[in-house]
C-alpha cells in the first residue's frame, strides 16, 4: 500500500524549532518530488516546501530562511526543519507526493494524514 | 505570485442535482490546473489534473475544464459522499504551486 505518514508535530514557543518527518512506504520514494503543505484551522491549502529527486529545494517567501526540506532516500524519508517559528506557522502539515511525467508534473496524488503544529506561548 | 480566486464560497445544492465550480487565475496558468476534494479531518485527494483529466479511481462524474485564467469544476449528479470542500491548485509556476481558497459544497 502507498503510504506517507508524518510525525513529529507538537507545541513550540514563538521562536522555537521544530523538525516534522514523513516516512513513505509503498512506493519508489527515490524517484519523486515531495512536497509539504499546511492547513492553518479553517483555513485553506498553503505550500510550504518542495523538493526534487536530485536535492533541490523550494521554498515560498513566508518561511525562505526559516524552514529547510531534506530528504533520506535510504531510509524512504522527507523532513522538514522549521526554525524561528511564529503564532502564523500553526497548522495541519501535510507531506505530498507529486505525480510527474519525464516532462510535467500534475497534481499532489499521495497525502500523508497530517501533523499538527502548535506556535504559542 | 499567481492567486486563484474560488467562486462561490459555498455552494448549497442537493443529492443529484449538478454542481459547477468556478476557479479563476490571475494570469495564465495554460492547462497546469488540478483540483482536489477534502473531507472533514481527511487529507485533500487529487480529482483532476491538467484541467480535465481524471485522477486514478476518480469516478466519471466528475469532470474539469477550462485553459488559460478560467476553469470549471463539473459534479455531473451529486451524491452524498460529495459534500466537502473543493480547492483548486495551479502549477504553472511549479513547484511554488498556489491553492484557491476553496469552494464548500453544503447539502441543501
Amino acid at each position: 500500500e502507498v503510504q506517507l505518514v508524518e510525525s513529529g508535530g507538537g507545541l513550540v514557543q514563538p521562536g522555537g524549532s521544530l523538525r516534522l518527518s514523513c516516512a513513505a512506504s509503498g512506493f519508489t520514494f527515490s524517484s519523486y518530488d515531495m512536497h509539504w503543505v499546511r492547513q492553518a484551522t479553517g483555513k485553506g491549502l498553503e505550500w510550504v516546501s518542495a523538493i526534487g529527486t536530485a536535492g533541490d529545494t523550494y521554498y515560498p517567501g513566508s518561511v525562505k530562511g526559516r524552514f529547510t526540506i531534506s530528504r533520506e532516500n535510504a531510509k524512504n524519508s522527507l523532513y522538514l526543519q522549521m526554525n524561528s517559528l511564529r503564532a502564523g506557522d500553526t497548522a495541519v502539515y501535510y507531506c505530498a507526493r507529486d505525480y510527474c511525467s519525464s516532462t510535467s508534473c500534475y497534481g499532489m496524488d499521495v497525502w500523508g494524514q497530517g501533523t499538527t503544529v502548535t506556535v504559542s506561548s | 505570485e499567481i492567486v486563484l480566486t474560488q467562486s462561490p464560497a459555498t455552494l448549497s445544492l442537493s443529492p443529484g442535482e449538478r454542481a459547477t465550480l468556478s476557479c479563476r487565475a490571475s494570469q495564465s496558468v495554460s492547462s497546469y490546473l488540478a483540483w482536489y476534494q477534502q473531507k472533514p479531518g481527511q487529507a485533500p485527494r487529487l480529482l483532476i489534473y491538467d484541467a480535465s483529466n481524471r485522477a486514478t479511481g476518480i469516478p466519471a462524474r466528475f469532470s474539469g475544464s477550462g485553459s488559460g485564467t478560467d476553469f470549471t469544476l463539473t459534479i455531473s449528479s451529486l451524491e452524498p459522499e460529495d459534500f466537502a470542500v473543493y480547492y483548486c491548485q495551479q502549477r504553472s509556476n511549479w513547484p511554488r504551486d498556489t491553492f484557491g481558497q476553496g469552494t464548500k459544497l453544503e447539502i441543501k
